[in-house]
């Protein structure tokens, strides 16, 4: 019930094409959803967060989807760039401080 | 503001030494963590803070202790290290619940 699924475990997109990385959650519970993009040797960065009472959130080419009744929350990655190739991580905290992560999605931008 | 410094950033351990990974933040964050990360895995909460003399378990707390003195800092102890806790630690940190986290850079260690 704690767990946070998240698919696919890669992903490779040309350049200028849209990235989608998808999480599903069970614990109703769960109120604070951010996602986090990592680079190789880097520790975690937020990239963008939502909570449950807001459908879509945009900021520039990064948005999160948010379906509450089917417990999934998606992030697009509008025009991709080389340099969004990365490893990105959803998220979901609990009414405790707790977060439980997913297993990542490593993204790769071809040129 | 340096954020979330953690030291070493590398470190080899033999089975059955101990050792302490050191988490300092400057932005005055009540909130610390320590995760593992591994591959396949994602991160894994291992202890966490909500404030100076308050720790509490999560995830994967077996094989290591924490303590909290300040709130600045946020230590990770191996008593006894053990092959299973090669891994990459991250440390991160956050004001209050529902915020972001700020991580650090992580620990890398092997234990041979």
């Amino acid at each position: 019930q704690q767990q946070v699924k998240q698919s696919p475990q890669s992903l490779i997109v040309q350049k200028g094409g849209i990235s989608i990385i998808n999480c599903a959650y069970e614990n109703t519970a769960f109120d604070y959803f951010p996602w986090y993009q990592q680079f190789p040797g880097k520790g975690p960065a937020l990239l963008i967060a939502i909570r449950p009472d807001v459908s879509e959130k945009k900021e520039g080419r990064f948005t999160i989807s948010f379906n509450k009744s089917a417990k999934q929350f998606s992030l697009h990655i509008m025009d991709s760039q080389p340099g969004d190739s990365a490893t990105y991580f959803c998220a979901a905290q609990t009414g405790t401080y707790k977060y439980i992560f997913g297993t990542g999605t490593r993204l790769k931008v071809l040129a | 503001n340096a954020g979330v410094t953690q030291t070493p950033k590398f470190q080899v351990l033999k089975t059955g030494q101990s050792m302490t990974l050191q988490c300092a933040q400057d932005m005055n964050h009540e909130y610390m963590s320590w995760y593992r990360q591994d591959p396949g895995m994602g991160l894994r909460l291992i202890h966490y803070s909500v404030g100076a003399g308050i720790t509490d378990q999560g995830e994967v707390p077996n094989g290591y202790n924490v303590s909290r003195s300040t709130t600045e800092d946020f230590p990770l102890r191996l008593l006894s290290a053990a092959p299973s806790q090669t891994s990459v630690y991250f440390c991160a940190s956050s004001y209050f619940r529902g915020q972001p986290q700020h991580f650090g850079d992580g620990t890398r260690l092997s234990i041979l």
